[in-house]
């Protein structure tokens, strides 16, 4: 089964600290992904990659930058937390290259929920 | 950028019923459609999924049907269960970049 783990389920964090949320996949995927999840607003893209030292900017990338120096592992980086970041984040990894048309199938991790007071 | 949105937000069924969900999307050319359903308290997960080319897909209880000149996909549970209560969301893609709407809450009376 592929396996998308991020490093913690419950984070709790004062305003303007500096969060770093983990993401690692275990099944060769190029493809991964940061969403946020938010009561009544579905799953939003903060930030996705294709590939190493790659990233591309999502739907809500204000107040995020990623990071992905290897392959299996992506980094959601919250330099100053805010309140506003108060969510719940998943991870999501697929297989497929940009610009390949088709199945694009995610694979979620169990989610980080990050919490700023 | 694509837009998507479902309908109705929140959807009771008795068990046993069926249930529609329906979804429409902007952008003409997104040529893959999933549906993920999340359970509560886990992650989501894709349950049926279906390209342009083709107008519906089936997998036991669940279908998927898209009408590309309206612009629209729906998902069909048939015989509803109680494990179907969770809330579901439909993305539209291209370019493999998945654009979810903000799901629908379905909730199986027993």
């Amino acid at each position: 089964d592929v396996k998308v783990t991020q490093s913690s389920r419950y984070l709790v964090k004062r305003t303007g600290e500096k969060v770093f949320l983990e993401c690692v996949q275990d099944m060769d995927h190029e493809n991964m992904f940061w969403y946020r999840q938010d009561p009544g607003l579905g799953l939003r893209l903060i930030y996705f990659s294709y590939d190493v030292k790659m990233k591309e900017k999502g739907d809500i990338p204000e107040g995020y930058s990623v990071s992905r120096e290897k392959k299996e592992r992506f980094s959601l980086i919250l330099e100053s937390a805010s309140t506003n970041q108060t969510s719940m984040y998943l991870c999501a990894s697929s297989l497929f290259r940009q610009g390949i048309s088709g199945a694009n199938v995610l694979t979620f991790g169990a989610g980080s929920r990050l919490t700023v007071l | 950028g694509e837009n998507v949105e479902q309908h109705p937000s929140t959807l009771s069924v008795q068990e046993g019923d069926s249930a529609v969900i329906k979804c429409t999307y902007s952008d003409s050319a997104s040529n893959y459609f999933p549906w993920y359903k999340q359970e509560l308290g886990k992650r989501p997960q894709l349950i049926i999924d279906i390209r342009s080319n083709v107008g519906e897909k089936k997998d036991q209880r669940i279908a998927v049907t898209l009408n590309k000149t309206a612009k629209h996909f729906s998902l069909h549970i048939t015989e509803t269960q109680p494990e179907d209560s969770a809330v579901y969301f439909c993305a539209a893609s291209k370019n493999n970049r998945l654009a979810f709407g903000k799901g629908n809450q379905v909730v199986v009376i027993p």
